[in-house]
């Protein structure tokens, strides 16, 4: 069956450290987003990406990186982890013009 | 820019009271219009999409239609179960656009 798996599915995280979240989808899907979810906000777009090798910048990228190694890995990278990036992320793959298949979601506390 | 908005943050039902979320969007053309719904713990699921003006979407009692005229596609159900209780998200796709723009989100209370 086609599946968006995130890991880890919990994390703690000390303020300034180094925080990489996963995501590996067997949807065969070009597209892969990353989104956090905050309570009052819903969902915000981090980082999207086209294909292997592409990585785009969504509506709040500042603080992140993202890496697309190759069609089923999409990456979210933390470099110096801060308290506001507290969060529950979530990674989605879709095709053009079609709905996305979400995970389960990464709840990342920085403390 | 390409946008939806929710009216309600949350609705309270009891159970068998009818349903309705209003969605109201912004964008050229004829966009695909989606719902989703996310239960706790979860990520948010597809429930169905519609992308023609007056074309019907439906899944699980739920559904909607695709007002052009309005710019509207508001969720209804005609009998909640406590089991419906989810946050529901809608969302749209502009034409030729790989980006899905969601709305803030209703969160449903269905007491039994």
């Amino acid at each position: 069956e086609a599946a968006v798996t995130q890991s880890p599915r919990n994390k703690v995280a000390v303020t300034g450290g180094k925080v990489t979240l996963s995501c590996n989808q067997t949807n065969n899907h070009n597209n892969m987003y990353w989104y956090r979810q905050d309570t009052g906000h819903g969902l915000r777009l981090i980082h999207y990406s086209y294909g292997a090798g592409s990585t785009e910048k969504g509506d709040i990228p500042d603080g992140y990186k993202a890496s697309r190694p190759s069609q089923e890995n999409f990456s979210l990278i933390l470099e110096l982890a801060t308290p506001s990036q507290t969060s529950v992320y979530f990674c989605a793959s879709g095709g053009r013009g079609s709905d996305y298949t979400f995970g389960s979601g990464t709840r990342l506390l920085v403390i | 820019g390409d946008s939806v908005t929710q009216t309600e943050g949350q609705v309270a039902l009891s159970e068998e009271d009818f349903l309705t979320i209003h969605c109201n969007y912004s964008a050229s053309g004829y966009p695909a219009l989606f719902w989703y719904v996310q239960y706790p713990g979860e990520g948010p699921q597809f429930l169905f999409r519609a992308s023609r003006d007056k074309e019907k979407g439906s899944s699980r009692g739920f559904e909607a239609t695709y007002n052009k005229e309005a710019t509207s596609f508001h969720l209804q159900k005609a009998s909640v179960q406590e089991s419906d209780s989810a946050v529901y998200y809608c969302a749209l796709s502009a034409n030729n656009n790989n980006r899905i723009f969601f709305g803030d989100g209703t969160q449903l209370v269905v007491k039994p």
